[in-house]
């Protein structure tokens, strides 16, 4: 069973751009879930979608968005970078979402925003 | 919402002790507490999770120990080895079903 698949791996940026990331979930999952990752931070919750609908979403300013397509892939965008955007941005399926149940996350996308 | 803080933020043991990291909760409506292990450039991995229908669960060489009233929960990794070492981070879910990360323990294990 393929795992979860995020692209671009790597990418650099230059502030006031805007950004799209892509996440694949693993087959028949139906919850993406979406994380930012800073060193002393953690990992930070964005938001959540479960069928197409987002289902739960963090603490993160109206600059950060996503949608899932029927397939259950994910994108999510960034718009108007900022320096303090630089993070790895890391997707995670589920089965059931809701915070339930195991997460299983891709190897993120590293985001530099000069 | 949920807010998780997680110490120590580094710890150094020696081959063979334990280790021990604490989490605090605040959120009382939370109800699921996973751990999660992310070696050096990997991605995070579930290693245990416990429910707050349980007070302690153990597989070989890791527990974790609930205490609902205190609303904390500790992670214990016992016999410690180098592949151990990497970041831990706790997790709970709370009331409005998100999943709330603490800020990771970087564990090494010194042979």
């Amino acid at each position: 069973k393929a795992g979860v698949t995020q692209t671009p791996r790597y990418l650099i940026k230059t502030r006031g751009q805007q950004v799209t990331l892509s996440c694949s979930p693993i087959s028949g999952h139906r919850s993406v879930s979406w994380y930012q990752q800073t060193p002393g931070q953690g990992l930070q919750f964005l938001f959540e979608y479960f069928s197409e609908t987002q289902r739960n979403k963090g603490n993160f300013p109206g600059r950060f968005s996503g949608r899932q397509f029927s397939n259950s892939r994910s994108e999510m965008n960034v718009s108007t970078l900022e320096l303090g955007d630089s993070a790895l941005y890391l997707c995670a399926s589920s089965a059931s979402g809701g915070g339930t149940g195991e997460l299983f996350f891709g190897e993120g996308s590293r985001l530099t925003v000069l | 919402g949920e807010n998780v803080e997680q110490h120590p933020s580094t710890l150094s043991v020696q081959e063979g002790d334990s280790a021990v990291i604490k989490c605090t909760y605040s959120d009382s409506a939370s109800n699921y507490f996973p751990w999660y292990k992310q070696e050096l450039g990997k991605r995070p991995q579930l290693i245990i999770d416990i429910r707050s229908n349980v007070g302690e669960k153990k597989d070989q060489r890791i527990a974790v120990t609930l205490n609902k009233t205190a609303k904390h929960f500790s992670l214990h990794i016992t016999e410690t080895q180098p592949e151990d070492s990497a970041v831990y981070f706790c997790a709970a879910r709370g009331g409005a079903n998100n999943l709330f990360f603490g800020t990771g323990t970087r564990l090494t294990v010194i042979p």
